[in-house]
């Protein structure tokens, strides 16, 4: 089964309002990204929380991480039209060397 | 002008058929992976290299090979032994390490059998 998992799969809303997106884990982590993919291309790096962080900003994202709960959450401020894509949060298990991800969130901003 | 780049865009195949999927790098990154990705699916790891010269199985290795001849290169072979190749196919390199294993991806190679 996946290391994380990502809710809700599929996420619809009008352009300037905020998305949220969750992602839950199983086993003790490093840390933990988020890559965006815009639809038949390669994966973009967002943002790495590690696991004594829980919170941190980059523009118009906000990560929060609660390794208590093994979740993640990923919220896009503002939402544009180019946000459009979609959202994997991916991570690093303790003792391993690789990066394990889930199976995204498809959002869609809406004009 | 650095990155990773990955060829060809599209390949097609015969049943039957081996092929190879190419990735270079110019990152200087000791670390690369490949990984395949199904529709409306996360990303699966294939193989993964962390220094020229040696490679380990992913999750999903069975069918495929690969080989790091270069720091540079990391091609991927595609065997007839895959009995479903059709798929999305993502190449990534990064430098190992506990708290940096961000990863930079290629564009993709969508491999299509016939």
């Amino acid at each position: 089964s996946q290391q994380g998992e990502e809710d809700p799969q599929a996420l619809s809303i009008q352009e300037g309002e905020n998305a949220t997106m969750n992602c839950s884990y199983k086993t003790s982590i490093n840390n933990l990204q988020w890559y965006r993919q815009n639809s038949g291309r390669g994966l973009v790096h967002l943002i790495l929380i590690r696991s004594n962080e829980r919170e941190k900003h980059s523009g118009r994202l906000r990560v929060t991480l609660d390794t208590s709960k093994k979740s993640s959450s990923l919220l896009i401020t503002a939402s544009r039209a180019a946000d459009t894509a979609s959202y994997f949060c991916a991570t690093v298990v303790q003792g391993a060397q690789k990066l394990v991800f889930g199976q995204g969130t498809r959002l869609t901003i809406n004009p | 002008d650095g990155g990773i780049t990955q060829s060809p865009k599209y390949l097609f195949r015969k049943e039957g058929q081996n092929v190879t999927l190419s990735c270079e790098q110019n990152l200087n990154h000791d670390a690369m992976y490949w990984y395949r990705q199904d529709p409306g699916q996360g990303l699966r790891l294939i193989y993964y290299s962390q220094i020229v010269n040696d490679f380990q199985k992913g999750d999903i290795a069975e069918g495929y090979s690969v080989s790091r001849e270069k720091k540079e290169s990391f091609p991927l072979t595609v065997t007839s032994a895959q009995k479903n190749p059709t798929a999305f196919y993502l190449c990534a390199s990064g430098i190992p390490g506990r708290f940096t294993d961000t990863q930079y991806f290629g564009p993709g190679t969508r491999l299509t059998v016939l």
